[in-house]
């Protein structure tokens, strides 16, 4: 149990469909995280909230959008996505969003574009 | 060209046997971070690493951050299939870009 729950665990939806990736996490941080796992490449930073405003946008295309209502919460909602897109979502969080900050990952979202 | 290279990609070795794994990068950065991921889990921190020159020890784990801060070393000894996972490094270097992770050096210990 490492603090930082993700919900669902696999998804698979079609390149049209409209989702939402849920992270929870119960440790009282301050900053949260989105990153892509790829098969092939390393953990890709894509989205960082600190005291839930929005501090980092690497690039990421708008067909993800996130959102955070609450230092608790962080979602990732998915529309229109591409096979590339498959991948596994992992969701961090930190107690400050200091780059020196230990991150604690949820177990991740494991999407697939069909 | 990514910033931060971990070798090697991939080791198998046996119960018992010593291995270090390597994080290099041509920049240097304010610290280092190690973290082991086992299948179906996300990563979950080792240790972190600031001054140059540090060791650091976490049991069988013993941990380097390189004088000049732009590499580190993961020695392991007597490895044990409780090891196995992919073992990635990750940081943020000193000219402030985005925290980043290396590749990851997978590693399997055969009982």
């Amino acid at each position: 149990e490492t603090g930082v729950t993700q919900t669902p665990r696999h998804l698979v939806m079609g390149m049209t469909n409209k989702k939402s990736l849920k992270c929870e996490q119960h440790l009282g941080h301050n900053a949260m995280y989105w990153y892509k796992q790829s098969a092939k490449k390393p953990l890709e930073l894509m989205f960082v909230y600190s005291l839930e405003e929005r501090v980092e946008n690497n690039s990421v295309p708008s067909r993800f959008s996130p959102e955070c209502p609450n230092s608790s919460h962080l979602f990732l909602h998915l529309h229109t996505l591409q096979p590339e897109d498959s991948a596994l979502y992992l969701c961090a969080s930190s107690r400050e969003g200091g780059i020196h900050q230990p991150q604690h990952f949820g177990d991740g979202t494991r999407l697939s574009i069909l | 060209t990514q910033l931060l290279e971990q070798s090697p990609q991939f080791l198998s070795i046996q119960e018992g046997e010593n291995l270090t794994v390597y994080c290099n990068s041509s920049s240097v950065f304010s610290s280092l971070q190690w973290y082991r991921q086992e299948p179906g889990e996300g990563p979950v921190l080792l240790v972190t690493v600031v001054t140059g020159g540090e060791v650091k020890k976490l049991k069988r784990l013993t941990f380097q951050f390189g004088d000049a801060r732009k590499d580190s070393s993961l020695h392991i000894t007597a490895a044990q299939p409780g090891d196995t996972g992919l073992y990635l490094c990750a940081g943020a270097p000193d000219y402030g870009q985005n925290f980043v992770f290396g590749p990851g050096t997978r590693l399997s210990v055969l009982p």
